[in-house]
């Protein structure tokens, strides 16, 4: 299977609820990295999985947390939902192959909170 | 000040004209990459680059690693080549997914 696949594509919670955003990794990828990318803006670094453990964070409260499963599919959660957590949510997957350094973004995830 | 700048923010281009956007960064990188974001918000990967020049079909990527300059190059642009472009650069000792990003540059190529 190739691309990244990422679910659901729109959402719409309500302040303080808790959201899962879930990814699909490419075929032959075992990382995932996880952005947030707030209207007009570029997307911002969130969080990045290997062999199912975090080994980076961007500058995210500890209230966005995830997980990676062993087939390097990735979850993305967010509790105590704040309305500035609106957002589109991407992934990405790649390998830490030396000489491959290259990345698949999945479509994104929207989300609203109201 | 970002760590990664892009310019212009906005381009508007006839079709079949040379089109240029610019990415200057702040910080000791590892690789710098060019991205294409359509309107639904997927994300193509363009080119990674660490050095030098690379060409794949219309598209152009060059990095100046001591100027911290880089350069995206559309040669006869199409209007499908309407899209967002975002510069990111990888962090050098930053974890691989680790990317700053520069806020895109929008491109809107007219027929």
């Amino acid at each position: 299977e190739t691309g990244v696949t990422q679910s659901p594509t729109h959402l719409i919670k309500t302040r303080g609820q808790q959201v899962t955003l879930r990814c699909s990794s490419q075929s032959g990828h075992n990382t995932v990295s996880w952005y947030q990318q707030a209207l007009g803006q570029g997307p911002q670094f969130i969080f990045q999985y290997y062999r199912e453990e975090e080994n980076g964070r961007g500058n995210f409260p500890p209230r966005f947390s995830g997980l990676q499963f062993p087939n390097y599919s990735s979850e993305l959660n967010v509790n105590a939902l704040e309305l500035d957590d609106s957002a589109l949510y991407l992934c990405a997957s790649s390998s830490l192959k030396a000489s491959s350094y290259g990345y698949t973004f999945g479509s994104g995830t929207r989300l609203t909170v109201v | 000040k970002n760590e990664v700048e892009q310019s212009p923010q906005n381009l508007t281009a006839q079709e079949g004209e040379f089109i240029t956007i610019n990415c200057s960064y702040s910080v000791g990188i590892s690789a710098l990459h060019w991205l294409q974001q359509h309107p639904g918000g997927g994300i193509v990967s363009l080119f990674m680059l660490s050095s030098g020049k690379k060409k794949h079909g219309r598209l152009i990527a060059t990095i100046n690693i001591q100027e911290k300059h880089s350069s995206l190059h559309i040669t006869a642009s199409h209007p499908r080549d309407s899209a967002v472009y975002i510069c990111a650069v990888r962090n050098y000792g930053g974890s691989q997914g680790n990317l700053i990003f520069g806020k895109g540059t929008k491109l809107s190529v007219k027929p």
